[in-house]
């Protein structure tokens, strides 16, 4: 059972500080990995993605992967009020044919 | 570039009903995807449309079913509806089917709420 962890939050971060969210993976396997971000009753946006060990920036947003303890994070600089949303993980594993979704981080910037 | 759009946005049905749901791809893209997100989980998958048909399927019963258009456009059908299928329903596109590891964009989703 391929499975996609990350914890609920909420998670508060000061404004201009940076926010950390974290999302752990059961499987090995050849994957690829998503952030979504989702505003309280509105639909997923996609923030990155990443397939390659190592970090990837935009902006002011970086996933950084590590295949072998199975994790993927994205940190989120200067981080301001309109990052306020639930922050969605989601993994394909090459075989799998479907994209596996956590249960997504709520994140709270106090201005 | 048009984006995914689905419809309708909001519907209330009653158990043991039918109901269709209905997504545009975005320009360009032949792969559809549909999910189901409760409140408070992330989107299941349920199944994905490529070229007309069924590409791959998650845990979901056969009263879930689907359909998928020459023009790309694919509808969402459920039947004899529960009390648990409430929920939040995403249509994503994409330009290639899963095994071909393309980012899914996502529609603004039908809210269906079964009384």
């Amino acid at each position: 059972q391929k499975e996609v962890e990350q914890n609920s939050g909420p998670l508060s971060v000061p404004e201009g500080a940076i926010a950390s969210l974290n999302c752990t993976y059961s499987d090995r396997g050849s994957q690829s990995f998503f952030w979504y971000r989702q505003y309280s009753g509105k639909s997923p946006e996609l923030i990155m993605f990443i397939y390659s060990n190592g970090d990837k920036e935009d902006g002011r947003f970086t996933a950084q992967l590590n295949k072998a303890s199975q994790y993927v994070s994205l940190l989120i600089r200067d981080s301001q009020p309109s990052d306020s949303a639930t922050y969605l993980c989601a993994v394909w594993w090459f075989g799998n044919e479907k994209l596996t979704f956590g249960t997504g981080t709520r994140l709270t910037i106090i201005p | 570039e048009t984006g995914v759009t689905q419809s309708p946005t909001h519907l209330i049905k009653t158990r043991g009903q039918q109901v269709t749901l209905r997504c545009s791809s975005q320009s360009g893209h032949n792969t559809v995807s549909w999910y189901q997100q409760a409140l408070g989980q992330g989107p299941q998958f349920i199944f994905q449309y490529y070229r007309e048909e069924e590409n791959g399927r998650g845990n979901f019963p056969p009263r879930f079913s689907g359909l998928q258009f020459p023009n790309y456009s694919s509808e969402l059908n459920v039947n004899a509806l529960e009390l648990d299928d409430s929920a939040l329903y995403l249509c994503a596109s994409s330009l290639g089917p899963l095994h071909s590891n393309q980012p899914q964009h996502f529609g603004d989703g039908t809210r269906l709420s079964i009384l």
